[in-house]
């Protein structure tokens, strides 16, 4: 099935700073890349994703690359501010059978620091 | 439009009980997955449903089930609880399979 692996584990900026984690995946056919953000305490929320078909999606200080020959995708936020610090996962999904269910990395913890 | 919801939000049990966490979807979304969170293993799943149907399982025993109902509410189920299903399981709902999904608050589950 597909593995996701995440870096790194955690990762300290300083407010103002940029911020890149990182995600490879093993599956050649999945698709769907999405982002999610995890509050202490609270629910993933969807930040941003991507589809294969796309190189790069841009939300305001947010954004996606992929790079389907080397099997990676990233996650750019810029402009860091304290808001900002959370638990980061990265994820993958495929088309058919087993493959369709998300794989979750093991999760980036961000802190910005004022 | 509200979002997923998940009762009960926190539970306590203890080692051979059994126990049942509901998960509302948001409205018009037909499609439930769960999943469970530790710290150790972080988010794995768990299996997801679309209309009433079990469309994919993860790789998880047996002692782990679920359903979902017609109106696309789902629960699952634990029988036989161990010291190691404690954890934040979680729910997220989509408008089909292969659709964006939006998770639920949780329910945290402690065996004791």
């Amino acid at each position: 099935g597909e593995n996701v692996e995440q870096h790194p584990s955690t990762l300290s900026v300083q407010e103002g700073d940029s911020a890149v984690i990182k995600c490879t995946y093993s599956d050649s056919a999945s698709n769907y890349f999405p982002w999610y953000k995890q509050e202490l305490g609270k629910r993933p929320q969807l930040i941003i994703d991507i589809r294969s078909n796309v190189g790069e999606k841009k939300d305001q200080r947010i954004a996606v690359t992929l790079n389907k020959t080397a099997k990676h995708f990233s996650l750019h936020i810029t402009e860091t501010q304290p808001e900002d610090s959370a638990v980061y996962f990265c994820a993958a999904r495929g088309l058919g059978g087993s493959a369709r269910q998300l794989t979750f990395g093991s999760g980036t913890q961000l802190t910005v620091l004022p | 439009k509200a979002g997923v919801t998940q009762t009960p939000r926190y539970l306590i049990k203890t080692r051979g009980q059994q126990v049942t966490l509901s998960c509302s979807p948001i409205s018009g979304h037909r499609s439930v997955s769960w999943y469970q969170q530790t710290p150790g293993q972080g988010l794995q799943f768990l299996f997801e449903y679309f209309s009433e149907t079990q469309r994919n399982k993860g790789n998880f025993p047996g002692r782990f089930s679920g359903r979902q109902f017609s109106n696309s509410r789902s629960e699952m189920n634990v029988s036989t609880l161990e010291l190691g299903d404690s954890a934040l399981y979680l729910c997220a709902s989509s408008k089909a399979a292969q659709e964006t999904q939006y998770f639920g608050p949780g329910t945290r589950l402690l065996v004791l």
